[in-house]
């Protein structure tokens, strides 16, 4: 089963709107990333925020974490054609049994 | 260099045949990873490698054999597989899996696999 949920699945905006993507997950966490993969492509790891941080950012990225509603939102601000793609959080658990769990994915389509 | 490299782009291969997909990186990074992906859905875990060892075998089944022959290699070999295991296939590395280490994964572009 999936650890993290994205919604919505579909976002589209228009190009310099702001984009606010959320994950919920069901399990205690070590961290939690956000990536992002372009049509048919690898991913690319944008942020990771630990489960001791509430807050982070990162150029036009912001992240925040709610350990106690289990959930993250991934914030882009004065969104560009470019940012056109999958966007996916994914959770660890720790320790020595390693595993990333990606989430379903939002896809996010900005119109210029 | 911070790249993963993956080859072959694209692969289309008939259920009894043989091939493999390889995947480089020269990062230093000590865990690899593949990932199966099938369209509009997220990657899923097959197989991790810490220093070289195979750490985690999601249930994967048999027609599938990862090998890692060093450090900065990691193969997949394939056979006898279904029109169904069809997808893109993903290798990524990291540093390590050590406990509370910061562990982004650099991700390849991909192996596109059809099986007819």
């Amino acid at each position: 089963s999936q650890q993290g949920e994205e919604d919505p699945q579909a976002l589209s905006i228009q190009e310099g709107e702001n984009a606010t993507m959320n994950c919920s997950y069901k399990t205690s966490i070590n961290n939690l990333q956000w990536y992002r993969q372009n049509s048919g492509r690898g991913l690319v790891h944008l942020i990771l925020i630990r489960s001791n941080e509430r807050e982070k950012h990162s150029g036009r990225l912001r992240v925040t974490l709610d350990t106690s509603k289990k959930s993250s939102s991934l914030l882009i601000t004065a969104s560009r054609a470019a940012d056109t793609a999958s966007y996916f959080c994914a959770t660890d658990r720790g320790g020595s049994n390693y595993k990333l769990t990606f989430g379903k994915g939002t896809l996010l389509t900005v119109n210029p | 260099d911070t790249e993963v490299t993956q080859t072959p782009k694209h692969l289309v291969m008939g259920m009894t045949n043989k091939k493999s997909l390889k995947c480089e990186q020269h990062m230093g990074h000590r865990a690899m990873y593949w990932y199966k992906q099938k369209a509009k859905k997220p990657p899923e875990l097959m197989f991790v490698y810490s220093y070289e060892k195979l750490s985690i075998n999601e249930s994967v089944p048999s027609r599938f054999s990862p090998e890692c022959p060093n450090s900065s290699l990691l193969n997949l070999h394939l056979h006898a597989l279904q029109p169904e295991d069809s997808a893109l296939y993903l290798c990524a590395s990291s540093q390590g899996l050590a406990v509370s280490s910061y562990n982004e994964q650099f991700f390849g572009p991909g192996t596109r696999l059809t099986v007819l």
